[in-house]
């Protein structure tokens, strides 16, 4: 059984370029979600997918996008970057929805610097 | 309200001594509290958790203090190893919710 996996592992951008950031989830997860993680703070809720829709989104604005595929990998997507958004990006997959929260595996993240 | 708070920052202990960190929340609703483990360029794993129905919960070396009233849980770790020196975070959430939400992290060093 394999673990969540997200590439790249890092990444820099130019402030106003776009990036994907990409995650495999486990082996029977269909629910993935995404957090970022700024230096020094604890990880902050961007959205979950479960079976390719959106299913909860926190305080992040429209230019951070995502996707599921029918694999139930995923894609962050964020257009027009900011400085602000250079963090840690982590992603976690879940068996279900229902459970995600009590059974949610971490990936090692995709650490973005915009310069 | 929907923040956990988290202290302290930072923490050193000796090898063998007792780590305690601590957390507090304000949501009422939140009805699940893991603690999660991040070394350096992983991402966080689930270490232990607890429900609000149980003052305390221990796994090997790890327990989980609960005070409901006060809306305060705390994580021990007994007879801390260099191994142990990593970042925690505590988190809560509402049971079938969308998102954990995470304290500031501790980063706790073990001093041989």
């Amino acid at each position: 059984e394999t673990g969540v996996t997200q590439s790249p592992t890092h990444l820099i951008k130019t402030r106003g370029q776009q990036v994907t950031l990409r995650c495999s989830s486990q082996s029977g997860h269909n629910t993935v979600s995404w957090y970022q993680q700024a230096l020094g703070q604890g990880p902050q809720f961007i959205f979950q997918y479960y079976r390719e829709e959106e299913n909860g989104r926190g305080n992040f604005p429209p230019r951070f996008s995502g996707l599921q595929f029918p694999n139930y990998s995923s894609e962050l997507n964020v257009n027009a970057l900011e400085l602000d958004d250079s963090a840690l990006y982590l992603c976690a997959s879940s068996p279900d929805r229902g459970s995600w929260n009590t059974e949610a595996f971490f990936g090692q993240g995709t650490r973005l610097t915009v310069v | 309200q929907q923040q956990v708070k988290q202290s302290p920052q930072s923490l050193i202990v000796q090898k063998g001594g007792i780590s305690i960190i601590n957390c507090a929340y304000e949501n009422t609703a939140f009805d699940y509290f893991p603690w999660y483990q991040q070394f350096p360029g992983k991402g966080p794993a689930l270490l232990i958790a607890i429900r609000p129905d149980v003052s305390e919960k221990k796994e090997g070396r790890f327990t989980i203090s609960f005070n409901k009233s006060a809306k305060q849980f705390s994580l021990h770790i007994m007879d801390s190893q260099p191994g142990d020196s990593a970042t925690y975070f505590c988190a809560a959430t509402i049971q079938g919710a969308q998102k954990l939400v995470f304290g500031q992290g501790t980063r706790l060093t073990i001093n041989p």
